[in-house]
C-alpha cells in the first residue's frame, strides 16, 4: 500500500503556481520523498526528490515540513502541458519498490 | 546521458499466445531494472526487479516471467497470455541508494 495521501484532483490557472500537497505521516527517518508525474499514455516522469531539506530544480520546488510528515510540490508557473497525474512516493535506500498510489490529477486551465 | 527504450509501444495479442517485451538501457552500467504493470486508471504494480545479470526477483505470482540476459537488457515474457494480462507495462531503471527510478514510455498490451 502507498504510504502517502494526496487529494484526488486539483485545478490551477495557467501561469499561476500549482501547489500539490502530500501527507506522509508514517515516514521514517531514512525514507525519501519523491515526486513523479504521468501524462496520459506515457511513462511516469521523475520531477524531484528530497529527504528533509527543501529542494529546487528546473521543473519544480519541493517543500518538506520540519517534522517530515507532509510535503508540497510547487510548479511556479503552471502551463497547460503540466496537466497530468502527480504522484508522491516515499521510499528508503533499500526498498526496491516505488509504490504509486492514485495521485493527484492536476488540471491547468486556460 | 542515460536513456531507456521499450518496444513495442502497443501490442494486440490473442489469449493463449506468447509474449516478449524488451527493455534496454543505455549510458549506465549495472543498473537495477524493473517491470511494472499499470491497469487502467490505477497505480503501478511492481512485477519483477533485477539487481544484476541473471538475478530476478518476483513480487507478484502470475503467469509472467522476466529475464536479464545482458547487463542493460530486461525482458518480460509469457508462454500463454490471459485476458487479465492486459495493461500498460513499464520498464524502469535506477542506480543504488536514494536515486530515483526512471521509466520508459511503456507498452500498451491488449489481449483479445
Amino acid at each position: 500500500d502507498a504510504k502517502t495521501t494526496q487529494p484526488p484532483s486539483m485545478d490551477c490557472a495557467e501561469g499561476r503556481a500549482a501547489n500539490l500537497p502530500c501527507n506522509h505521516s508514517t515516514i521514517s527517518g531514512n525514507e525519501y520523498v519523491y515526486w513523479y508525474r504521468q501524462i496520459h499514455s506515457q511513462g511516469p516522469q521523475y520531477i524531484i526528490h528530497g529527504l528533509k531539506n527543501n529542494e529546487t530544480n528546473e521543473m519544480a520546488s519541493l517543500i518538506i515540513t520540519e517534522d517530515r510528515k507532509s510535503s508540497t510540490l510547487i510548479l511556479p508557473h503552471a502551463t497547460l502541458r503540466d496537466t497530468a497525474v502527480y504522484y508522491c512516493i516515499v521510499r528508503d535506500n533499500y526498498g526496491q519498490n516505488f509504490v504509486f498510489g492514485p495521485g493527484t490529477r492536476l488540471s491547468v486551465l486556460p | 546521458s542515460q536513456t531507456i527504450h521499450q518496444w513495442p509501444a502497443t501490442l494486440v495479442q490473442p489469449v493463449g499466445s506468447p509474449l516478449s517485451l524488451e527493455c534496454t538501457v543505455e549510458g549506465t552500467s549495472n543498473p537495477n531494472l524493473y517491470w511494472y504493470r499499470q491497469a487502467a486508471g490505477r497505480g503501478l504494480q511492481l512485477l519483477f526487479y533485477s539487481v544484476g545479470i541473471g538475478q530476478i526477483s518476483s513480487e507478484v505470482p502470475q503467469n509472467l516471467s522476466a529475464s536479464r540476459p545482458q547487463d542493460r537488457q530486461f525482458i518480460l515474457s509469457s508462454k500463454k497470455l490471459l485476458l487479465s494480462d492486459s495493461g500498460f507495462y513499464l520498464c524502469a531503471w535506477t542506480t543504488d541508494g536514494n536515486q530515483p527510478q526512471h521509466f520508459g514510455d511503456g507498452t500498451r498490451l491488449s489481449i483479445l
